[in-house]
């Protein structure tokens, strides 16, 4: 089955500086990874996501990047703010039936 | 409203105990998710279900059984809870489909911390 590693599993950035986090896929088959953001006590939410046909999608202060090649994709996050604080997850699917995540990022951005 | 609703947010249990977890969504979607959340460990699978009448296993199913008892319910439950069987539990479902090979955008619950001592 597919294998997500996420990294850092912590960052901390000073307010207004960018943040950057990774995650590798094993499974060349994935054709989608969406981004999930998790406040405390609050299920994950979704932030952004990319298809495999796309190698770069932004949506104001985030944005993701998709290398196919070398299976890997990013999280851009700039001019970071303290609501910006959370747990951030990748995730990679191929049929949209199963979802395989990464291990999480807690951000912690420091006013 | 909240799309999904799980019941309940809290609960402590003794080891052996049974223990049902459940959750609503009110949007009608087929497919339902229960996912497991660790620390270091990420969101990992238990089971999921595409219609009543579909349920199957995911990544970490031993130990747990599910139920889907309509469309909007699907319960997840733990015959004989253990410890490590603490943790946080969520309930997704995909309430928009992208169109792209079948890729569906995930809605999650609150999550249900239990317990298990």
């Amino acid at each position: 089955g597919e294998n997500v590693e996420q990294h850092p599993s912590t960052l901390s950035v000073q307010e207004g500086d960018s943040a950057v986090i990774k995650c590798t896929y094993s499974d060349s088959a994935s054709n989608y990874f969406p981004w999930y953001k998790q406040e405390l006590g609050k299920g994950p939410q979704l932030i952004i996501d990319i298809r495999s046909n796309v190698g770069e999608k932004k949506d104001q202060r985030i944005a993701v990047t998709l290398n196919k090649t070398a299976k890997h994709f990013s999280l851009h996050i700039t001019e970071t703010q303290p609501e910006d604080s959370a747990v951030y997850f990748c995730a990679a699917s191929f049929t949209g039936n199963q979802f395989y995540f990464g291990t999480g990022t807690s951000l912690t951005v420091i006013p | 409203d909240a799309d999904v609703t799980q019941t309940p947010r809290n609960r402590i249990t003794k080891t052996g105990k049974r223990i049902m977890l459940e959750c609503s969504q009110t949007k009608g979607h087929d497919r339902m998710y229960w996912y497991r959340q660790d620390p270091g460990l990420g969101l990992r699978l238990i089971y999921y279900s595409f219609d009543v009448k579909d349920i199957n296993k995911g990544e970490i199913s031993d130990g747990y059984s599910v139920s889907r008892q309509a469309q909007a319910k699907f319960s997840l439950s733990l015959e004989s809870a253990i410890p490590n069987q603490t943790a946080l539990y969520f309930c997704a479902t995909p309430p928009r489909n992208l169109g792209l090979s079948g890729a569906n955008v995930l809605t999650f619950g609150a999550g249900s911390r239990l317990t298990v001592l």
